[in-house]
């Protein structure tokens, strides 16, 4: 069946640190990859996707490239700030038929610190 | 902005009793899904409802579960008899048909049995 696994956190960073959150997939087909943001109090927002092979999805400073030959899409952004502090979920939806459930990794709580 | 909203934010419940948790979808979307999370665990998929069926259900969605869309803006989980396991948050989300990957979440319920 699919699978995500992303890196365990929590992961606490100062301001303007470099981000990396890993993660990696297993899956039949050729699925699409997804990055959720959950705020505090708040539901799971899209952050950014890629539907294939070596696309790239950006949003807000964060990058990541859907990789089919490490089977790894990385959440990456540059200079993080305090407002970034939230949970990050990695996920894939397979493609093909009604199959349009999402399945997601467990989560990494980021933390900025001023 | 249009969002997914859901009602109540928090419920407690004791063991055998029957909950329902609501959500109001994004208007103009026609997919719509239940997940949830187990507190430190992933966040996983319950059901999927287009054109007014079940169009996929995992295997935690047994027969004590049940959905409904009653009218045209409500969508309803139905947990005819809870058990400790249940307590979790629970999510809904909603995609438009062209662009099913893109799944809007509401806030989360979280139900607790005791």
């Amino acid at each position: 069946g699919n699978s995500v696994t992303q890196m365990e956190g929590p992961v606490t960073l100062s301001e303007e640190a470099f981000l990396t959150i890993n993660c990696t997939y297993t899956a039949t087909g050729y699925p699409s990859l997804f990055w959720y943001v959950q705020y505090p109090g708040e539901g799971l927002q899209l952050l950014l996707k890629a539907t294939k092979a070596d696309d790239k999805g950006s949003n807000k400073g964060f990058e990541a490239t859907y990789r089919k030959e490490t089977t790894s899409f990385h959440l990456e952004k540059g200079s993080v700030q305090v407002s970034d502090s939230a949970v990050y979920f990695c996920a894939l939806s397979a493609t093909g038929g009604s199959n349009y459930k999402l399945t997601f990794g467990k989560g990494t709580l980021l933390t900025v610190n001023p | 902005e249009p969002e997914v909203t859901q009602t109540p934010s928090h419920q407690v419940t004791q063991m055998g009793q029957e909950v329902i948790l609501r959500c109001v979808p994004i208007s103009n979307h026609l997919y719509f899904y239940w997940y949830r999370q187990i507190l430190g665990q992933k966040v996983e998929f319950l059901v999927s409802f287009y054109n007014n069926e079940i169009s996929e259900k995992s295997e935690i969605f047994d027969d004590q579960f049940s959905v409904e869309r009653p009218d045209g803006s409500n969508f309803t989980l139905k947990i005819r008899s809870t058990k400790l396991e249940d307590s979790a948050m629970y999510f809904c989300a909603s995609s438009e048909a062209q662009r099913f990957y893109e799944q809007y979440f509401g806030p989360g319920t979280r139900l607790t049995v005791t």
